[in-house]
């Protein structure tokens, strides 16, 4: 059984320029959550995908955007790209938002961005 | 908001020593807690958790209590080993849906033989 995927594993890009990374859930989830892992700190909610919708937000700005497909996979976009967004980008997937029991999440080996 | 504070690393400890990281939360309700560990290289992986009050979560020797009075979440090891160094993160979640993890900011641990 595959665990959470995450392409790429790495990426170099120039400030200005725009990333889309990508995220499948671990069989059987439906929950999709990004976060950022800047270095030496703890990761940073962005926000979460369920049925396809952004379900809650963290405090990050418009440039970051998202999308969550019918088979559960996501996609995690930044415009703009700001040297401090170059960062670890963590993705987790669980199983439903079932009210207020919590669904384990599981996390991603992340995308590492570099900014230059 | 919620928040997590936990001790600062790093911490290096030999072989076989006692292993305590303190981590305090600040959230309304009946959080989750937990503790994550980041070995090297990898993403985070769930080692322990505890869901109400007084629940102790164990995992590989590895031990916490949710202690709500002080309102804190103390990850233990009676005798760390070199294959546990690594980055401990501890987090919770609030409760109701729509689940997200706020983390502490990390501790490293590095075990020496």
């Amino acid at each position: 059984d595959a665990g959470v995927t995450q392409s790429p594993t790495h990426l170099i890009k120039t400030r200005g320029q725009q990333v889309t990374l990508r995220c499948s859930p671990k069989s059987g989830h439906d929950t999709v959550s990004w976060y950022q892992q800047a270095l030496g700190q703890g990761p940073q909610f962005i926000f979460q995908y369920y049925e396809e919708e952004e379900r809650q937000r963290g405090n990050f700005p418009d440039r970051f955007s998202g999308h969550q497909f019918p088979n559960y996979s996501s996609e995690l976009n930044v415009n703009a790209l700001l040297l401090g967004d170059s960062a670890l980008y963590l993705c987790a997937s669980s199983l439903g938002l079932a009210g207020s029991s919590y669904n384990e999440q599981f996390f991603g080996p992340g995308t590492r961005l570099t900014v230059l | 908001g919620n928040s997590v504070t936990q001790m600062e690393g790093p911490v290096t400890l030999s072989e076989e020593a006692f292993l305590t990281i303190n981590c305090t939360y600040t959230a309304t309700g009946y959080p989750s807690l937990f503790w994550y560990v980041q070995y090297p290289g990898e993403g985070l992986q769930l080692l322990l958790k505890a869901t109400k009050a007084d629940d102790k979560g164990s995992n590989k020797g590895f031990e916490a209590t949710y202690r709500k009075e002080t309102t804190s979440f103390h990850l233990e090891k009676g005798s760390v080993q070199v294959s546990d160094s690594a980055v401990y993160f501890c987090a919770l979640t609030g409760s109701g849906g729509y689940q997200k993890v706020t983390f502490g900011t990390g501790t490293k641990l590095q075990v020496i033989p």
